[in-house]
């Protein structure tokens, strides 16, 4: 199984301050035939199911505001809110889907400083 | 409305049974595997499993800590996919999420979740 490694566990960010996540797979997710990363990021408010936002490492869904990002390859990634605002608070999961069985980092808690 | 709801949660005791409905709208439904993740509170995310399309062989796989009690099952012609959860554990207790994955797999559109707690 590929685990993915998240850090920190929690950052406190001050509005409009960037806020950086991290995520490392065990084994590389980067599918050479197509050259893309199979590398998810979703957010999670509290009561409401995870939403995704980027795919393919750094694509972003229609929607999301562009002030979300993600880069990486091959087997580091990361996720950076580049101006935070109130309604980033959340957790926030990195996931491969590079391989059965789906795996998901431990989770982000991102809380306004 | 592209959705998906899910169905079926409740209190078992250990050792019971219970069967999960997801019920999509909205979009093709026989097109999209479906997979289930759950989520213990406070806790992460778990994939469960997922089964595929009837062009692919309607194929399930399933995390280890569930493989040989939990069965996943789709109805096309309901629009509807299950998860039949058997011979249910404490640690079993979780919101349980159904998805159809987006584009290359991404997992695109959740349900609202049903709560399952195991607890005698």
């Amino acid at each position: 199984d590929i685990v993915m490694t998240q850090s920190p566990e929690s950052l406190a960010v001050s509005p409009g301050e960037r806020a950086t996540i991290t995520c490392k797979s065990s084994q590389s997710i980067l599918y050479s035939s197509n050259n893309n990363n199979y590398l998810a990021w979703y957010q999670q408010k509290p009561g409401q199911p995870p939403k995704l936002l980027i795919y393919w490492a750094s694509t972003r869904k229609s929607g999301v505001p562009d002030r979300f990002s993600g880069s990486g390859s091959g087997t580091d990634f990361t996720l950076t809110i580049s101006s935070l605002q109130a309604e980033d608070v959340a957790v926030y999961f990195c996931q491969q889907y590079y391989s059965t069985p789906r795996t998901f980092g431990q989770g982000t808690k991102v809380e306004i400083k | 409305e592209v959705q998906l709801v899910e169905s079926g949660g409740g209190l078992v005791q250990p050792g019971g049974s219970l069967k999960l409905s997801c019920a999509a709208s909205g979009f093709t439904f026989s097109d999209s595997a479906m997979h289930w993740v759950r989520q213990a509170s406070g806790k992460g995310l778990e994939w469960v499993g997922r089964i595929r399309t009837k062009p692919n062989s309607y194929a399930t796989a399933y995390a280890a800590s569930v493989r040989g009690r939990f069965t996943i099952s789709r109805d096309d012609s309901k629009n509807t996919a299950y998860l039949q959860m058997n011979s249910l554990k404490t640690e079993d207790t979780a919101v349980y999420y159904c998805i159809s994955p987006g584009e290359g797999g991404a997992f695109d559109l959740w349900g609202q979740g049903t709560m399952v707690t195991v607890s005698s």
